[in-house]
């Protein structure tokens, strides 16, 4: 089976600006999380959608929003970025009671 | 909340040995996952060991075991014979349904470096 593949891999974005990545997971998954990683925050969870709905939000803002597909593709959305939104944003897909297959990530900059 | 606390931020051992990571984690409930992955240089999250908290044999994979002390709420992760291409972050990290609805909580990591 094909991996879970995330696009873009970097992404170079300016403050205020707002940028869409997706997640492509692996066939037969329905359940795709989203986690943000800093240096400073480390690993955070930031929403897990399955069969097109969100279930579980971490404690990020309103402008982190996301959606999932009927295909299970997923795609999170920031909006007016902030210098602090840099960062590697990982997703994840999964089947309930089974282990989660990360992507390669997308290494945001905002600038 | 879950927490999930990784108290050494860095380790360093020679080629061969066996070292040990430590990870607690705080939860009221009784059923759960716990994980350990390895993030090498290239950043891709890579599954080590997976062990279900009803489970009370520790997870084996190869050079990797766990020690798993559910009342301690202990989950160390034991690599033996270790090798270069172990050198990675290590994250511990826990999930109320092992792939479910909640996500994974992650550790705040430690850097393992293996020295030649």
């Amino acid at each position: 089976k094909a991996g879970v593949t995330q696009t873009p891999r970097y992404l170079i974005k300016t403050r205020g600006q707002q940028v869409t990545l997706s997640c492509s997971p692996i066939s037969g998954h329905r359940s795709v999380s989203w986690y943000q990683q800093t240096p400073g925050q480390g690993l955070q969870f930031l929403f897990e959608y399955f069969s097109e709905t969100q279930r579980n939000k971490g404690n990020f803002p309103g402008r982190f929003s996301g959606r999932q597909f009927s295909n299970s593709r997923s795609e999170m959305n920031v909006s007016t970025l902030e210098l602090g939104d840099s960062a590697l944003y990982l997703c994840a897909s999964s089947w309930p009671g089974q282990q989660y297959y990360f992507g390669p990530g997308t290494r945001l900059t905002v600038t | 909340a879950q927490t999930v606390t990784q108290s050494q931020p860095e380790m360093s051992v020679q080629e061969a040995e066996t070292v040990t990571l430590s990870c607690t984690y705080d939860t009221s409930e009784s059923n759960y996952y716990l994980f350990w992955y390895k993030q090498p240089p290239s950043r891709q999250m890579i599954l080590v060991i997976r062990q279900e908290a009803y489970k009370q044999q520790n997870a084996t994979e190869n050079r990797f075991s766990v020690n798993f002390q559910k009342a301690a709420k202990s989950f160390s992760l034991k690599i033996s014979d270790s090798q270069l291409g172990d050198t990675a972050m290590y994250f511990c990290a826990f999930s109320y349904s092992g792939g479910g609805a909640d996500g994974l909580t992650f550790g705040k990591g430690t850097h393992l470096i293996i020295q030649p």
